[in-house]
């Protein structure tokens, strides 16, 4: 069966840290792996990886993906208060079309 | 360029009511699909629609069904309401061939007491 595990499922830091969050895979024929932050309701867009494009960065945000053990991390360096919210990882499932299976989240509480 | 926009806002319906969810997908989208996250869960599927049809549907029961007219617009309705459909409803657009690029509504909070 496909799934999606992530990994801490919440977290609280204060500003200025590091913070390292993971998500593990195991789906058929995988293509992509793809981040989003969930601030308040809707799902927004981070990154895409792909066996082309192992690692992303923008800005404060990077990630990586290693196919070999089918993980992918997202790191936030000097985190902020704004950064505050959960964050998504999903991977297409093949053959489902635009069918994304969704990991559980981390909650990402960030105080001053 | 309008983004994927859903309606209403908030319902609260009670055990065994029917509701009808909206849907507006973003500009040149021509695909919509619908998932369901409850409180501390990621998105679950429930189902996709591409050119008026349902093309492939998630582990939800037939009183979830679902409706898109010829402007790509859609309609999620569920019938005989359990206090587990309680949750975020979210609808996401995208085109048929960049199915990784999904853009996400805001989503409908349905409140089932």
């Amino acid at each position: 069966e496909d799934k999606v595990v992530q990994s801490p499922l919440s977290l609280v830091v204060h500003e200025g840290d590091t913070v390292t969050l993971n998500c593990s895979y195991e789906v058929t024929n995988f293509r992509s792996l793809l981040w989003y932050k969930q601030e308040k309701k809707a799902p927004t867009f981070l990154f895409m990886l792909t066996s082309s494009g192992i690692e992303k960065k923008s800005g404060r945000l990077s990630s990586i993906l290693d196919k070999k053990e089918l993980f992918s991390i997202l790191n936030i360096t000097a985190t902020q208060t704004g950064d505050s919210a959960i964050y998504l990882c999903a991977v297409p499932i093949s053959g489902g079309y635009n069918k994304l299976i969704f990991g559980a989240g981390t909650r990402l509480a960030v105080h001053p | 360029d309008a983004g994927v926009t859903q309606s209403p806002t908030h319902l609260i319906k009670t055990r065994g009511q029917q509701v009808t969810l909206r849907c507006s997908p973003k500009s040149g989208h021509d695909t919509v699909s619908w998932y369901q996250q409850a409180l501390g869960q990621g998105p679950q599927f429930i189902f996709q629609y591409y050119e008026e049809e349902e093309r492939q549907r998630g582990n939800f029961p037939d009183r979830f069904s679902g409706h898109q007219f010829p402007n790509y617009s859609s309609e999620l309705n569920v019938n005989a309401l359990l206090l587990g459909d309680s949750a975020l409803y979210l609808c996401a657009s995208s085109l048929v061939f960049r199915e990784n690029e999904q853009y996400f509504g805001p989503g409908t909070r349905l409140t089932v007491t």
